[in-house]
């Protein structure tokens, strides 16, 4: 069983859509959970860290359910520039566990 | 900014080679990492390394060793290249004790003929 899961879509989606992401954990003893973007051709980036109570960065709020070991990243208003993948990235004793991505298209 | 730089951008080598990968982080970062990623398979780790000297073996070591002589410097070794062992390779450090992000290298496009 893979330690991270994710839908890997690919998810095509008008400008301004709201579109959500949704990551499973199989480890309950996760300690840090995060959402990476990575462009076509491009090394992974931080988008942003993930916390138990919610957090909101601009049109992007991130989730964690602990209790149901899952996490989520909703994007609102899209944008052309946030076509990308997504991935869902857990830490687990300084090891990094990485989901294999969603793949988001936003379309004219 | 946290610069994270991998010697190749693009790499053919032929299949019973030796390969080395170079990374150097210049942030002071203890944790230093390879990965693989394929389509459909994601990020898959290789090696990673806690410190001077330090390694661990990740998922799918079978293949790979690396070395860590300096902290700033992360080396992957493939001993004899294979075809199968064509993939991108990402190099990535971390803080111990930080926010927890890890930082990418650009990546290097290995293919084994």
């Amino acid at each position: 069983r893979k330690e991270v899961e994710q839908d890997p879509g690919p998810f095509n989606v008008p400008e301004g859509a709201t579109v959500a992401f949704n990551c499973t954990y199989s480890n309950s003893a996760s300690q840090s959970f995060f959402w990476y973007r990575q462009d076509c051709r491009k090394e992974p980036k931080l988008l942003m860290s993930v916390y138990s109570s919610g957090n909101e960065d601009g049109r992007f709020t991130a989730q964690l359910n602990r209790a149901s070991q899952y996490i989520s990243l909703l994007i609102r208003d899209s944008k052309l520039s946030d076509s990308a993948t997504y991935l869902c990235v857990v830490n687990l004793s300084n090891q990094f566990y990485f989901g294999t991505g969603t793949s988001l298209t936003v379309i004219p | 900014d946290v610069k994270v730089t991998q010697s190749s951008r693009y790499l053919v080598k032929r299949t019973g080679e030796k390969v080395f990968l170079e990374c150097v982080q210049d942030m002071d970062h203890e944790n230093m990492f390879w990965y693989r990623q394929d389509p459909g398979l994601g990020l898959r780790l290789i090696y990673f390394s806690y410190d001077v000297k330090m390694k661990e073996k990740g998922d799918i070591p079978e293949g790979y060793s690396v070395s860590r002589e300096k902290k700033e410097r992360f080396s992957l070794i493939l001993e004899s290249a294979s075809t199968n062992q064509t993939s991108m390779y990402l190099c990535a450090s971390s803080l111990t004790g930080g926010s927890g992000e890890q930082f990418f290298g650009p990546g290097t496009r290995l293919t084994v003929l």
